[in-house]
């Protein structure tokens, strides 16, 4: 079956520089997506990548190797309202669905 | 203008009664899905329609029920509700074949089962 792994938690500074990782099995793979969800509210689309590379979106990036399973979300000049979790799902099937990995909650600090 | 809007955003509710929840997109997509999210913040994948047909049908129990209408609509309804019933409810829209694949989530629906 599919499965994702990626911290559960990470902690950083204002202004800081923060990765978080992904790994991926699965089959059918088309890509592999960040979402952003804030306490309460409803996961947000960050970034999706469907080759290998590096794709930037202002203050985050995001990076995938399909030969290692692995991506991951790179968040730059954190600020406080970056607190939130955030998910890395894959794509896949025939129905592109997507797979979300349990989360990580960032927690930047002042 | 709401692009995924759920109702109602809040259900609390006893054991065994029977509950529905609406979803509705305006922004033309052909795919609706429903995701559970647990009080771990998991965010599962239930159902998901495209252009009215079931494409997903996750290991869910018979309990639960969906119905689309027409594109723009993805109702669930929930027989018997038990406590485990208890989660947050998302609704999401998406155009199947798009680059992207980008999913738009409705707010969420938090149902508590007493």
């Amino acid at each position: 079956g599919q499965s994702l792994e990626q911290p559960s938690e990470v902690t950083a500074v204002e202004g800081a520089i923060v990765q978080i990782n992904c790994t991926y099995q699965t089959s059918g793979f088309y890509g592999l997506s960040w979402y952003q969800q804030h306490d309460g509210g409803a996961p947000t689309f960050l970034s999706y990548n469907a080759l290998d590379g590096l794709e930037e979106t202002g203050r985050f990036s995001s990076f995938l190797s399909r030969s290692d399973s692995y991506g991951y979300l790179l968040l730059q000049e954190l600020q406080m309202k970056d607190s939130a979790s955030y998910f890395c799902a894959v794509r896949e099937g025939s129905a592109r669905q997507l797979t979300f990995g349990s989360g990580t909650q960032l927690t930047v600090l002042p | 203008d709401t692009a995924v809007s759920q109702t109602p955003k809040y259900l609390v509710t006893q054991m065994g009664n029977d509950k529905s929840i609406k979803c509705e997109q305006n922004l033309g997509h052909d795919t609706m899905y429903w995701y559970k999210q647990d009080s771990k913040k998991f965010l599962k994948i239930m159902f998901s329609y495209n252009n009215k047909e079931l494409i997903i049908n996750e290991t869910v129990p018979n309990r639960f029920s969906p119905k689309s209408p027409d594109k723009a609509h993805l109702n669930l309804h929930i027989n018997s509700l038990e406590l485990g019933d208890s989660a947050v409810y998302f609704c999401a829209s998406s155009q199947l074949t798009s680059g992207s694949g980008e999913q738009y989530f409705g707010p969420g629906t938090r149902l508590t089962v007493t």
